[in-house]
């Protein structure tokens, strides 16, 4: 069985500052894909960034970027120039290769931007 | 494109009724999810259904059941409702291994 395990229950930072949320996972499985959702206030669960664990780059999409350490089983979201609007839950999750469209998530970390 | 659509919104149930939410996955995509929402519990996966079939299953009581219709649209029903079962309940759809999924809106369900 897979675990996902998010270590910061809450962070804050202030606007247009650097913040790095932490994820670490566990499975003993070698193709799997992980990714960060947000969900607003709204509750609509929003895909942030994904990365395929065989992609040895890490992925971006502009202000967010991953830093995946696979050996350490380390995913961690950075999200740069933060935004008011960034304020949200932030889920880390695992999903296996093929076959399995089951999410397992982390427990979150409510993250504050602060103006 | 229009995205996962899920309704009702809101819901408030007696303990011990029956309720059905529905789940209108995105044009294309034949893979619904249903996920449970709790403070308690976090997130966590009920089942998945692909062409009319389920392929997975969480761990929760035979209370909770679901289906899929030729269009895809998906509904689960949970009878016999406990306080336990009030929570947020979010449908997400994917093309099957492309490795995405895609969130409704929820629908939040108060037990009372």
């Amino acid at each position: 069985a897979q675990t996902v395990t998010q270590s910061q229950p809450e962070m804050s930072v202030q606007e247009a500052e650097t913040v790095t949320l932490s994820c670490t996972y566990d499975t003993s499985e070698n193709n799997y894909y992980l990714f960060w959702y947000k969900q607003p206030p709204s509750r609509q669960m929003i895909l942030v960034i994904r990365q395929e664990a065989y992609k040895q780059q890490n992925a971006t999409e502009n202000r967010f970027s991953v830093n995946f350490q696979k050996a350490a089983k380390s995913f961690s979201l950075k999200i740069s120039d933060s935004q008011l609007g960034d304020t949200a839950m932030y889920f880390c999750a695992f999903m296996l290769y093929f076959g399995n469209e089951k999410l397992t998530f982390g427990t979150g970390t409510r993250l504050t931007i602060i103006p | 494109k229009a995205g996962v659509t899920q309704t009702p919104r809101y819901l408030i149930k007696t303990r011990g009724q029956q309720v059905t939410l529905s789940c209108s996955p995105i044009s294309g995509h034949r893979s619904v999810s249903w996920y449970q929402q709790t403070p308690g519990q976090g997130l966590q996966f009920l089942f998945e259904y692909f062409s009319e079939t389920q392929r997975n299953k969480g761990n929760f009581p035979g209370r909770f059941s679901g289906r899929q219709f030729s269009n895809s649209r998906s509904e689960m029903n949970v009878s016999t409702l406990e306080l336990g079962d009030s929570a947020l309940y979010l449908c997400a759809s994917s093309l099957r291994d492309a490795g995405e999924a895609f969130f409704g809106q929820g629908t939040r369900l108060t037990v009372v």
